[in-house]
């Protein structure tokens, strides 16, 4: 298995721009979660996923923020518009019917 | 909510020593913990677990000891190597699909 698809793995942008941060989970979990790690913050969850219904999106910073998972393949993070603030390694982890939720790479933002 | 505390964010420690990182957690609910080690670039990855109805539970170089008492887990890095320096997490979860929490790590500094 591939692990968790994450893309892009850097993304430089300016402020103001429509980011869009993609994921594929491990195929056959059912439990997609978006994370974001900043040094200050350290790993925060941003939203998580159940059978492809959003359950708790309360660790979105702002409407700027939104999240879809159209099928149990495929979540995108959508951040529009950019701010400088939103720099941070956003991560994407699945879990199937055991506990340990599997990380994928990360993708690295930058926003100027 | 959930609270993850760590009593120390960094540790240096020379090569072939034992390391030991330590987790407080607040939630007597959570019924099992699972320890990451997260190297510079990538995600977070399982290094072992433990149910809330264990007192210690070994894996290869490692051991978790978990104390419900005191709210309180260790891991154990016997004969700490270089491959070994990263950042670790501690992430308390309750069974039922809930996301896992993490604090912000300690990071682990192997001195050859």
């Amino acid at each position: 298995d591939a692990g968790v698809i994450q893309s892009p793995r850097h993304e430089v942008t300016e402020m103001g721009q429509e980011v869009t941060l993609r994921c594929k989970p491990i195929s056959g979990h059912n439990s997609l979660f978006w994370y974001r790690q900043t040094m200050m913050r350290g790993l925060e969850l941003l939203i998580y996923f159940n059978n492809n219904v959003p359950i708790d999106d309360s660790g979105m910073p702002e409407d700027r923020f939104s999240a879809k998972m159209p099928n149990a393949s495929f979540s995108t993070l959508k951040i529009q518009p950019s701010e400088p603030r939103d720099s941070a390694v956003y991560f994407c982890a699945s879990r199937g019917t055991y506990n340990e939720q599997f990380f994928g790479p990360g993708t690295r933002l930058t926003v100027l | 909510g959930e609270s993850v505390g760590l009593h120390l964010p960094t540790l240096s420690v020379q090569e072939g020593d034992n390391s030991i990182i330590n987790c407080a957690y607040s939630n007597s609910a959570s019924d099992y913990f699972i320890w990451y080690k997260q190297e510079s670039g990538k995600g977070p990855q399982f290094i072992i677990d433990i149910r809330s109805n264990m007192d210690k539970r070994q894996g290869q170089r490692v051991t978790v000891l978990l104390n419900k008492t005191v709210k309180h887990l260790s891991l154990q890095i016997a004969a700490t190597q270089p491959g070994d320096s990263a950042v670790y997490f501690c992430a308390p979860g309750n069974s039922g699909n809930t996301p896992l929490v993490f604090g912000k790590g300690t990071r682990l500094s192997v001195i050859a």
